[in-house]
């Protein structure tokens, strides 16, 4: 079965710098992957999403993730983040049919002004 | 939009006692998730659905089952709560390439 491995528990940054956060995947077949996020005290919405194609995937607030296939890597980054990225960030892996999605430990960033 | 509602934001419950979780969507989906969130633990799935009546257990199921006796509604039902079983329980459906997420319910039980 595959699984992530997010590799930081908390991301502490000032406002305005760029932030990196780490996810690998392990897996032996083609794969999904996702970041979500959730903001405190609600669910899990989804931020961006790997599915095929172009490897490097953006989503609406300016957040990029990269597939890497020979690194089992789909890094999070954001160039300058802001005080209302302060969330919690989980990658997550399926084989594509959402029946076996797994989730990383979570990842949370908070950005201090 | 999609939208994933949960009966209750928050519910305190006594050990012992019998909880049910409820969960709609709204959006024909025929995969529905109960998964709960731990500190440090990220997601684990409880049990899923993928049709009225069906379901399959997940990574963690014992002391919990589930009723889906309509597609819109996935219950996640504690027979005998337990004080490990305090928790934020999140319930999930799927299209096919993404899943969207209820509020959660985050549960104590004393």
């Amino acid at each position: 079965a595959q699984s992530v491995t997010q590799l930081d528990s908390q991301v502490p940054v000032f406002e305005e710098a760029p932030v990196e956060l780490r996810c690998n995947y392990s897996s032996s077949v083609s794969v999904y992957l996702f970041w979500y996020v959730q903001y405190p005290n609600q669910g899990l919405q989804l931020l961006l999403k790997y599915l095929s194609g172009s490897t490097l995937v953006e989503s609406i607030n300016g957040f990029e993730a990269e597939f890497n296939k020979s690194q089992t890597s789909f890094h999070l980054r954001k160039p300058s983040v802001h005080i209302s990225d302060t969330a919690e960030y989980f990658c997550a892996v399926s084989k594509g049919n959402n029946n076996d999605m797994r989730f990383g430990a979570g990842t949370r960033l908070t950005v201090k002004p | 939009d999609v939208k994933v509602t949960q009966s209750s934001r928050y519910l305190v419950k006594r050990t012992g006692e019998k909880v049910f979780l409820e969960c709609v969507q709204d959006m024909d989906h025929e995969n529905m998730f109960w998964y709960r969130q731990d500190p440090g633990l990220g997601l684990r799935l409880i049990y899923f659905s993928y049709d009225v009546k069906m379901k399959e257990k997940g990574d963690i199921p014992e002391g919990y089952s589930v009723s889906r006796e309509k597609k819109e509604r996935f219950s996640l039902i504690l027979e005998s709560a337990s004080t490990n079983q305090t928790s934020m329980y999140l319930c999930a459906s799927s299209s096919y390439d993404e899943q969207y997420f209820g509020p959660g319910t985050r549960l104590t039980v004393t």
